[in-house]
């Protein structure tokens, strides 16, 4: 398996602008998470979904922080509009439910570095 | 509530020293601990983990023993390599929901030929 995917791995824009973060868990997976990794905050968790559907977005900082999964596949995190204290490293995560592999693992993408300018 | 403290870095060390990275968890339920490791410009791996008391998790050379009296998961390895150097994050499950995880701060550890 190529593990979790995300795009793009890095994303500078211009404060007021909209953005878009993907992610493509690993197939099978039932459970996404979404962090933002800063040094001053370190690893936040933004929200995670089961299944597609959202379970706990109360880490999500405002409503400028949108997060959806509209398939198994494929899930987008969208800040609209975004700022400059926006700046920070967003890892997409997945984690299986049940089989032969604990549920509890995590498996992480490779980040997408955003620059708010 | 639920939380996971590790020990401030950074962490400087000489090739084949002792490494000790302290973890302690607060004693809600019965989570599982586990240690995470990141490297420079890429995302967490898992490194080890372990789900009941007294358990060990290993991998790469590196233990971590999960004691239940004392509510840590410390990890260890007898001898670091420059490899080594990463920023490594204790975590352990939240509460009654599956699959969420609470993560440490992490300590980066910058090891020296």
């Amino acid at each position: 398996d190529a593990g979790v995917i995300q795009s793009p791995r890095h994303e500078v824009t211009e404060m007021g602008q909209e953005v878009t973060l993907r992610c493509k868990p690993i197939s099978g997976h039932d459970y996404l998470f979404w962090y933002r990794q800063t040094m001053m905050r370190g690893l936040e968790l933004l929200i995670y979904f089961n299944n597609n559907v959202p379970i706990d977005d109360s880490g999500m900082p405002e409503d400028r922080f949108s997060a959806k999964m509209p398939n198994a596949s494929f899930s987008t995190l969208k800040i609209q509009p975004s700022e400059p204290r926006d700046s920070a490293v967003y890892f997409c995560a997945s984690s299986p439910l049940g089989g032969t592999e604990s549920t509890d693992t995590q498996y992480f993408g490779p980040g997408t570095r955003l620059t708010v300018l | 509530g639920d939380s996971v403290t590790q020990m401030e870095g950074p962490v400087t060390l000489s090739e084949e020293a002792f490494l000790t990275i302290n973890c302690t968890y607060t004693a809600t339920g019965y989570p599982s601990l586990f240690w995470y490791v990141q490297y420079p410009g890429e995302g967490l791996q898992l490194l080890l983990k372990a789900t009941k008391a007294d358990d060990k998790g290993s991998n790469k050379g590196f233990e971590a023993t999960y004691r239940k009296e004392t509510t840590s998961f410390h990890l260890e390895k007898g001898s670091v390599q420059v490899s080594d150097s990463a920023v490594y994050f204790c975590a352990r499950t939240y509460g009654g929901s599956q699959g969420n995880l609470i993560f440490g701060k992490g300590t980066k550890l910058s090891v020296k030929p």
